[in-house]
């Protein structure tokens, strides 16, 4: 089975201080990682695909596998950062179910 | 280019009802899947319709089904509804390769009473 886990609901930190949104998951294979964002009053939209390897809006993620985690970092957290962050896993190729951990609130504050 | 569009926006039901939401797929995109979100959790699974044929799905009774169109939008229907229906349903459509990159609509937050 695959599951995504997301053990914080909330994460407050100060405006330029590093940020660290947890994520673990488990999948036997080899899994596709992703993180989503919701702003306030907007659609949940790709925020990055740990395939891509790419920084967006100054977030990067790794995938550990040997510690099954998709960790997303930001050096700086900015208060338009504010939103609620999914992790989500998907397998490989044709047909895939993405699985979506429960997500985390990430308040920045001024 | 145009984005996911679902309708309606809100819907109040009363239980043993049945209900239809509409999802339009992103200019482009052959591939659409319904996600059920509770409050407070992620989005789950329902299925998925790749040209108009169920291509998978989640851990949801048979009263949750479906239909994609030939223009790929698609429709899921719940019947009999309960209580524990009310969330916010949320349709992602995507394209071959990158099925796994998905774009979301807004969602229909259906209400059941």
């Amino acid at each position: 089975a695959q599951r995504v886990t997301q053990p914080e609901k909330l994460l407050s930190v100060f405006k330029g201080a590093p940020v660290e949104l947890k994520c673990n998951y488990s999948y036997s294979g080899s899994p596709e990682l992703f993180w989503y964002v919701q702003y306030s009053r907007q659609r949940l939209q790709l925020l990055l695909r740990h395939i891509s390897r790419e920084s967006i809006k100054g977030f990067t993620a790794d995938l550990n596998k040997g510690e099954t985690s998709f960790h997303l970092k930001k050096p700086f957290a900015q208060e338009e950062d504010s939103a609620m962050y999914y992790c989500a896993l998907s397998g490989r190729g044709g047909y895939q179910k993405v699985t979506f951990g429960t997500g985390t609130k990430l308040q920045v504050i001024p | 280019e145009t984005g996911v569009t679902q309708s309606p926006t809100h819907l109040i039901k009363t239980r043993g009802q049945q209900v239809t939401l509409r999802c339009s797929s992103q200019s482009g995109h052959n591939t659409v899947s319904w996600y059920q979100q509770a409050l407070g959790q992620g989005p789950q699974f329902i299925f998925q319709y790749y040209r108009e044929e169920e291509n998978g799905r989640g851990n949801f009774p048979p009263r949750f089904s479906g239909l994609q169109f030939p223009n790929y939008s698609s429709e899921l229907n719940v019947n009999a509804l309960e209580l524990d229906d009310s969330a916010l349903y949320l349709c992602a459509s995507s394209s071959p390769p990158s099925t796994e990159t998905q774009y979301f609509g807004p969602g229909t937050r259906l209400l059941v009473l």
